[in-house]
């Protein structure tokens, strides 16, 4: 089955600096990569989301990034704010299957 | 927005003994799941399912857990005989495609804990 790794486990960041997290994937079939965002004791909510066939995707302030050939993809936040604390889950979904493989995700902490 | 619904937030129950989580997903959706999350720890997959029955089981899916559609908007998950590691927030999700790229919905979560 496809095992999805995330890294950091914890990223601490300055307002208005910028955040990288970085997921891989083990199925090269994969071919849809959501991320979601984890306030505590919430729900897990779609922020944003890449299908196999783009390499970018933007929207304001968040971006995902897809290199299907290293079988990595990247979620980048800019400008950081203090509401953008919380913990950010990458996840895969093969064609095969429609379930979701969820990297163990990262704890953002933006610092004010 | 419509949302997934979850109910009950918070569900206490002795070892051994049978809980029912209930979902409404929403309206237009016709792929369901379940997934549950240990503390401190990521989402892990136990089932979809699609026109009244299991489109997949994930190995945590034993014999203990079952799940049902008992009408056109609830999504039951049932665990038979609780053991005092199912205690996790149980989460249920829905898509209107079990296509590829068809997002997935997030309720709010059954947190369980078992005694």
């Amino acid at each position: 089955g496809e095992n999805v790794e995330q890294h950091p486990s914890t990223l601490s960041v300055q307002e208005g600096d910028s955040a990288v997290i970085k997921c891989t994937y083990s199925d090269s079939a994969s071919n849809y990569f959501p991320w979601y965002k984890q306030e505590l004791g919430k729900r897990p909510q779609l922020i944003i989301d890449i299908r196999s066939n783009v390499g970018e995707k933007k929207d304001q302030r968040i971006a995902v990034t897809l290199n299907k050939t290293a079988k990595h993809f990247s979620l980048h936040i800019t400008e950081t704010q203090p509401e953008d604390s919380a913990v950010y889950f990458c996840a895969a979904t093969d064609p095969n299957d429609y379930k979701l493989s969820f990297g163990a995700g990262t704890t953002v902490t933006v610092r004010a | 927005e419509p949302e997934v619904t979850q109910t009950p937030s918070h569900q206490v129950t002795q070892m051994g003994q049978e809980v029912i989580l209930r979902c409404v997903p929403i309206s237009n959706h016709l792929y369901f799941y379940w997934y549950r999350q240990i503390l401190g720890q990521k989402v892990e997959f136990l089932v979809s399912f699609y026109n009244n029955e299991i489109s997949e089981k994930s190995e945590i899916f034993d014999d203990q857990f079952s799940v049902e559609r008992p009408d056109g908007s609830n999504f039951t998950l049932k665990i038979r005989s609780t053991k005092l590691e199912d205690s996790a927030m149980y989460f249920c999700a829905s898509s209107d495609s079990g296509r590829l790229g068809q997002p997935q919905h997030f309720g709010d979560g059954t947190r369980l804990s078992i005694l």
